[in-house]
């Protein structure tokens, strides 16, 4: 199986929150990341967490690690049409270049 | 600092020709890396540089595909013949190794659509 899997695709309603949700397997791994790419462009990180936190916390974004299930998440609270994109969750071992999956497509609609 | 540049944006391209991706990665970057994105596979590392020396290209397709990263400041991906199976969207992105195990974010171009007829 793939070493990053997440979901393809959410969809979800303006002003509400958005829940994605990855798994990984690699147990080393130091960093996991989340990526935003928007149409017509490439990847930008938007935000990332060291295995040695449990959640991290960045305005309307919260990023959750449970590291005994190998479980990542990114939650956007109050989604907005700004938000549509393909979300792309990676791993990171130490000193080695980052796994990634193969991204979920957000929609927010109105 | 631009980010880092590649060239050509678009290309159309007909089955049997050569076709080369450029890339500047962003200055001061020592590793770079090649993409493929595809509906059926997603992302892809094709290879990548540090210190302009390739380190890793068993995602490579075939022999058909090379990359040549001639100073740091410059690198290209050939594909020669291309085939209409190699039509995909290409990305360059370069970071800064840093220490061993740190936070190394990697910086992407905006990539390079490729159609082969």
């Amino acid at each position: 199986g793939e070493d990053v899997e997440q979901s393809l695709f959410l969809s979800v309603r303006e002003g509400d929150s958005s829940v994605i949700n990855c798994t990984y397997t690699d147990s080393s791994s130091t960093y996991l990341y989340w990526y935003k790419q928007e149409p017509g462009a490439g990847l930008q990180l938007l935000t990332y967490i060291f295995s040695n936190m449990d959640m991290k916390q960045d305005q309307r974004l919260t990023v959750l690690l449970n590291k005994k299930d190998k479980h990542l998440s990114l939650r956007i609270a109050d989604t907005q049409t700004g938000d549509s994109a393909i979300y792309f969750c990676a791993e990171k071992p130490g000193g080695y270049i980052p796994t990634f999956g193969r991204g979920t497509s957000l929609i927010v609609h109105p | 600092d631009a980010g880092v540049i590649q060239s050509p944006r678009h290309e159309v391209t007909e089955m049997g020709q050569e076709v080369t991706l450029r890339c500047k990665p962003i200055s001061g970057h020592d590793s770079l890396f090649w993409y493929r994105q595809t509906m059926m596979r997603g992302l892809e590392l094709l290879i990548y540089f540090n210190n302009n020396v390739p380190i890793d290209d068993s995602g490579m397709p075939e022999d058909r595909f090379s990359a040549k990263m001639p100073n740091a400041s410059f690198s290209t991906l050939k594909i020669q013949p291309s085939e209409p199976r190699d039509s995909a969207v290409y990305f360059c992105a370069s970071s800064f190794s840093g220490t061993s195990g740190g936070h190394n974010e990697q910086f992407f171009g905006p990539g390079t659509r490729l159609t082969v007829l």
